[in-house]
């Protein structure tokens, strides 16, 4: 039972253009989501969070959108870079709980073209 | 620079062996977590532990066990290693007092089971 799925395996931009990366989610507990970036052969690396109270959060190129009726977000990228050809993980919060524990998607990668 | 350090970054083992993954963090946090990750899967939580010798089950914590002795290491072993046991193992950690839960993730080891 897969709490929170990226239905789309792979993603294919041209440079300069938006990448949109999606996530469902089920579970309405769910008090933070965030996105992670991982390169082969590295660890992820956090990239941007949003609260469940809020429904836009931005840090400089990557905006995520919550729609929580929808219980669905997406990461927006624009312009896209090269650089950002990556496995994107979006995951969920279970909770404000002591353990942290972090409930991840199955992962989209995306592909910036020159 | 804060960091979680995963001590082999690449190991062949045998079926049946027994493996042991250190993780040490220098981040004096409280909470760590052993993920695994696999295409089309995600990153699937194992054990995560929330304080020196407590530990708590993941989502598929069979066929593994943890060790949490001091603060700062956190081991994951396979008692008796199979080939369904090739994987990146991924080792976090975060405060107990996160605000967005964000986990910093080590380096990854991939271990391969013969």
């Amino acid at each position: 039972d897969q709490q929170v799925k990226q239905n789309s395996p792979s993603l294919s931009v041209q440079e300069g253009r938006i990448s949109i990366l999606n996530c469902d989610y089920t579970n309405s507990m769910f008090d933070y989501f965030l996105w992670y970036k991982k390169y082969p052969a590295e660890g992820p690396t956090f990239l941007i969070s949003i609260s469940s109270i809020k429904d836009k959060n931005e840090d400089g190129r990557f905006t995520v959108f919550l729609n929580k009726s929808a219980k669905h977000l997406s990461l927006h990228i624009v312009p896209s870079q090269p650089g950002d050809s990556a496995v994107y993980f979006c995951a969920a919060s279970e909770g404000s709980s002591n353990t942290g524990k972090l409930i991840f998607g199955q992962g989209t990668t995306l592909q910036v073209k020159p | 620079d804060v960091k979680v350090t995963q001590s082999s970054r690449y190991l062949v083992k045998r079926t049946g062996e027994k493996v042991f993954l250190e993780c040490v963090q220098d981040m004096d946090h409280e909470n760590m977590f052993w993920y695994r990750q696999d295409p089309g899967l995600g990153l699937r939580l194992i054990y995560f532990s929330y304080d020196v010798k407590m530990k708590e089950k993941g989502d598929i914590p069979e066929g593994y066990s943890v060790s949490r002795e001091k603060k700062e290491r956190f081991s994951l072993i396979l008692e008796s290693a199979s080939t369904n046991q090739t994987s990146m193992y991924l080792c976090a950690s975060r405060p107990r007092s996160s605000g967005a839960n964000v986990l910093t993730f080590g380096a990854g080891s991939r271990l391969t089971v013969l």
